[in-house]
């Protein structure tokens, strides 16, 4: 049972565009989502993340979107950039003090110059 | 400064055998976190550390998987009687627990890609 879930395995946009990236979770103890980046024959790396007390964190060209009714969290990407291709992982934790992360499986996403 | 590393960075192996995979954390972080990550799947979590202590085993699939942080830093990743079924890459993260700012980021190291033949 897929507590994260993404729902999409590839997203091709074109450079300049906006790129969205949504996710869906289940598990109503998650309080602290995630987003993390990976290029091939790297680890994960942290891009943003938002609190379950907010609907909305911004950082330059990325925002991420929470709506916890709904229980769905988006990436957006504007504009979205060649070097922006990688596989992008949402992910959640629960509260306490572990805060061990439950992943989607990820979405590849392309930017074509 | 040093990210999280892991070695080696590929390890094949035979059906049977025992292997050990190790991890540095990024100095004075105290959190550490194994994850398994399948092909075409995200990054499951497998235990993690608080200090030198297991805080939270419960992702470690069976009892032929353990783990030891015996001095709060460098952590193993042990896997005795290896199945084709544990191929993977085994990832480690370290977090740390002081200051506010973005204290649930946890850094990834480039992983352990494990063959099991």
């Amino acid at each position: 049972d897929q507590q994260v879930k993404q729902n999409s395995p590839s997203l091709s946009v074109q450079e300049g565009r906006i790129s969205i990236l949504n996710c869906d979770y289940t598990n109503s103890m998650f309080d602290y989502f995630l987003w993390y980046k990976k290029y091939p024959a790297e680890g994960p790396t942290f891009l943003i993340s938002i609190s379950s007390i907010k609907d909305k964190n911004e950082d330059g060209r990325f925002t991420v979107f929470l709506n916890k009714s709904a229980k769905h969290l988006s990436l957006h990407i504007v504009p979205s950039q060649p070097g922006d291709s990688a596989v992008y992982f949402c992910a959640a934790s629960p509260s306490g003090s572990a805060r061990q992360l439950t992943f989607g499986s990820g979405t590849q996403l392309t930017v074509l110059p | 400064g040093a990210g999280v590393s892991q070695t080696p960075s590929n390890k094949v192996t035979e059906k049977g055998k025992y292997v050990e995979l190790r991890c540095d954390p990024i100095s004075g972080h105290t959190a550490l976190y194994w994850y398994r990550q399948s092909l075409g799947q995200g990054p499951e979590f497998l235990i993690y550390f608080q200090g030198t202590g297991a805080a939270d085993d419960s992702g470690l699939p069976n009892d032929r998987f353990f783990a030891v942080r015996p001095e709060g830093s460098v952590s193993t990743l042990k896997i005795q009687r290896t199945e084709r079924g544990d191929s993977a890459v085994y990832l480690c993260a370290s977090r740390s627990q002081s200051g506010a700012r973005r204290f649930n980021e946890q850094f990834f190291g480039p992983g352990t890609r494990l063959t099991v033949l």
